[in-house]
């Protein structure tokens, strides 16, 4: 079946701008999780939710970044007064709770440029 | 906090074996995880081994984990061109939490 998928691919955007970042997780996955990366990083994570509620959003910088999961299915990340600093690739994952590992599979990621 | 350490870079002739190192802190790691990132692409899950398991074998890859010394290590057997990428080490301490991933090591392999 489908992977997640992750939209847009590019983001160009200027600072103080907002953007929206969407993703579509596996279906039937009940776990989401947003994580950033920075170039020469590893992923960082900022937030995850079970079903619609997010169950930990302590990797969140700060109140310019909220994410919502209204369906328990897509989720988007919002992203307020952007900064030159926000610049990163942000990845998404889902994985199936309940299963032996729990095991994340990651989309492709949105690459995000502020200017 | 949790810390995930590696190094950052390793270059192999095609044909040889592969090891690339990690080292963790977090002494409540329950499950560690390999994943490779291909120049512009996403994270692609290689394996992963549980705490409780010293080794695990899964065809040209053999995971390793020294629980005492919080160590773990993957071993790519007869390396190819295809397997240069960034090779990342994550942990969780519970199934279903937030992953900690390193910085990432960076395979280059020459034929």
């Amino acid at each position: 079946g489908a992977g997640v998928s992750q939209t847009p691919s590019n983001k160009v955007t200027e600072k103080g701008k907002y953007v929206e970042l969407r993703c579509d997780p596996i279906s039937g996955h009940t776990a989401l999780y947003w994580y950033r990366q920075s170039l020469g990083q590893g992923p960082e994570f900022l937030i995850y939710f079970q079903g619609t509620g997010a169950a930990d959003d302590s990797g969140l910088p700060n109140d310019r970044f909220f994410a919502v999961r209204p369906e328990g299915s897509v989720s988007t990340l919002k992203i307020q007064r952007t900064e030159r600093g926000d610049s990163a690739v942000y990845l998404c994952a889902s994985s199936l709770l309940g299963g032996n590992t729990d095991t994340q599979y990651f989309g492709p990621g949105t690459r995000l440029t502020v200017l | 906090g949790e810390d995930v350490e590696q190094s950052l870079f390793l270059s192999v002739r095609e044909g040889d074996s592969s090891v690339i190192n990690c080292t963790y802190t977090d002494s409540s790691s329950t499950y560690l995880y390999w994943y490779k990132q291909e120049p512009g692409a996403g994270l692609q899950l290689l394996t992963y081994i549980f705490s409780n398991m010293d080794m695990k074998q899964d065809q040209r890859l053999t995971v390793l984990l020294n629980k005492k010394d919080k160590h773990l290590s993957l071993r790519i057997a007869d390396t190819q061109t295809g397997d240069s990428a960034i090779y990342f080490c994550a942990e969780s301490s519970q199934a279903g939490t937030a992953l900690i991933f390193g910085k990432g090591t960076t395979l280059s392999v020459s034929s």
